[in-house]
């Protein structure tokens, strides 16, 4: 099956830093999101984004179908970016596969 | 709206009972999902369900578990028998169409097969 790859494991920032995390993904997709789950568990689907790059506040994602990437930039972090990033991708089949997830620490 | 609603949001039962989970998704939603997530997996995806429809079941790791989704707005996750492997929490979330839409997630069910 498709292999997901997050990097880095885990990211310790200041607040007010920015950020880059990556998805690698092994084959083409139709589909690709990016999820926060926050310190508490909750889950929040923060992009849908197969191609291209979106923006939503102080966040943004950009996707490489051809090249099989996807970054989310996370600009001024705050404590409350905190929590654990996870990327996931759909292929033809709607087999759904997430990545293992990017652990952020945002210090105050 | 209150969101997708979960219940319980927590369960601790002993290895061999039924545990059924349950899932109200956002009104208007069509589409419904339901996910595990554990240490050793990490989130999996389990089932589908497009209109009420399960359309994708191949997440769904044996036998023991069963989904329906009787009407728009209930849908249920059961595992029969149980076994102490099964405890994870499982998550519920409901999207406009299916996913390639936002999804909405509910707080998740913590269960504990003892």
């Amino acid at each position: 099956g498709i292999q997901v790859e997050q990097s880095p494991p885990d990211l310790i920032l200041q607040e007010g830093a920015n950020s880059t995390l990556r998805c690698n993904f092994s084959d083409s997709v139709n589909n690709l999101q990016w999820f926060h789950q926050n310190p508490w568990g909750q889950l929040i689907n923060l992009f849908y984004i197969p191609s291209g790059t979106k923006q939503n506040g102080r966040l943004s994602a950009t996707t490489v179908a051809t090249e099989r990437y996807s970054l989310l930039y996370i600009s001024s972090s705050q404590t409350t970016d905190s929590g654990v990033y996870f990327c996931a991708v759909v292929r033809d089949n709607n087999d759904m596969r997430f990545g293992a997830g990017t652990r952020l620490t945002v210090k105050p | 709206d209150a969101g997708v609603i979960q219940s319980p949001r927590h369960e601790v039962t002993e290895m061999g009972q039924e545990v059924t989970l349950r899932c109200k998704p956002i009104s208007g939603h069509n589409s419904l999902f339901w996910y595990r997530q554990t240490m050793m997996r990490g989130l999996e995806l389990l089932i589908y369900f497009n209109n009420n429809v399960p359309i994708d079941d191949s997440g769904m790791p044996e036998d023991r578990f069963s989904a329906k989704m009787p009407n728009a707005s209930f849908s249920t996750l059961k595992i029969q028998p149980s076994e102490p492997r099964d405890s994870a929490v499982y998550f519920c979330a409901s999207s406009l169409m299916v996913v390639s839409d936002t999804q909405y997630f509910g707080p998740g069910t913590r269960l504990t097969v003892l």
